[in-house]
């Protein structure tokens, strides 16, 4: 049981848009920053969007990130087939078990 | 560019010991944080542990401290990962990545991420 909370999955058609969620608490997203990433079949995953929603240099626009509350939200505009993967978010959990925590991940397909 | 790359993954019995090591380059190592997360096979990411750049701060999930020792060696550019008493639970691909981490000026929320990821090396603890 992941900490943070996602959709296992999401689908949509080529060039539409998609949102993925990600529900925590206020002693997660509710008083931290949020990261998200994606992790291609077979491959490490990578960063996507830092600080809710920064992008690291090299990472498309079609990428965006937006907190509100305890919750987070990766939205990805434009579909590609390529965009294929699982996505994750991540925060710091400032309880008593301090640390860092991820989402479950959210697989989305590409119709 | 930026390189991690981890050894040391292999097939240990439960109860035993493993260390892992993770070769950085392409940027100044002692300057930065490092950590490990690790995913169990067809599972989820799970943060493991994390070391301040000058190794004098570490941070450890619940589920391995008192277990798992995380280091690094400065002079040799490698990020350690001692990992005892190891259980079945503990299988998993182990990443290691540049980490950032730090409270944003005038502001009481802390910001965490994964900067850059290695290829990971898979540990298995079976009998």
């Amino acid at each position: 049981q992941s900490v943070l909370t996602q959709p296992p999955s999401v689908s949509a058609a080529p060039g539409q848009k998609v949102t993925i969620s990600c529900s925590g608490s206020s002693s997660n997203i509710g008083n931290n920053y949020v990261s998200w990433y994606q992790q291609l079949p077979g491959t490490a995953p990578k960063l996507l969007i830092y600080d809710n929603n920064k992008r690291p240099s090299g990472i498309p626009d079609r990428f965006s990130g937006s907190k509100s509350g305890t919750s987070a939200t990766l939205g990805i505009t434009g579909l590609q087939t390529g965009d294929e993967a699982d996505y994750y978010c991540g925060t710091w959990d400032s309880s008593l078990s301090a640390g860092g925590v991820f989402g479950g991940g959210t697989k989305l397909t590409v119709l | 560019e930026v390189q991690l790359l981890e050894s040391g993954g292999g097939l240990v019995q439960p109860g035993g010991s493993l260390r892992l090591s993770c070769a950085a380059s392409g940027f100044t190592f002692s300057s930065y944080a490092m950590s490990w997360v690790r995913q169990a096979p067809g599972k989820g990411l799970e943060w493991v542990s994390a070391i301040s750049g000058s190794g004098g701060s570490t941070y450890y999930a619940d589920s391995v401290k008192g277990r798992f020792t995380i280091s690094r060696d400065n002079s040799k550019n490698t990020l350690y990962l001692q990992m005892n008493s190891l259980r079945a639970e503990d299988t998993a691909v182990y990443y290691c990545a540049k980490y950032r981490g730090y409270y944003r000026a005038g502001s009481s929320q802390y910001a965490e991420y994964f900067q850059h990821w290695g290829q990971g090396t898979l540990v298995t603890v079976s009998s």
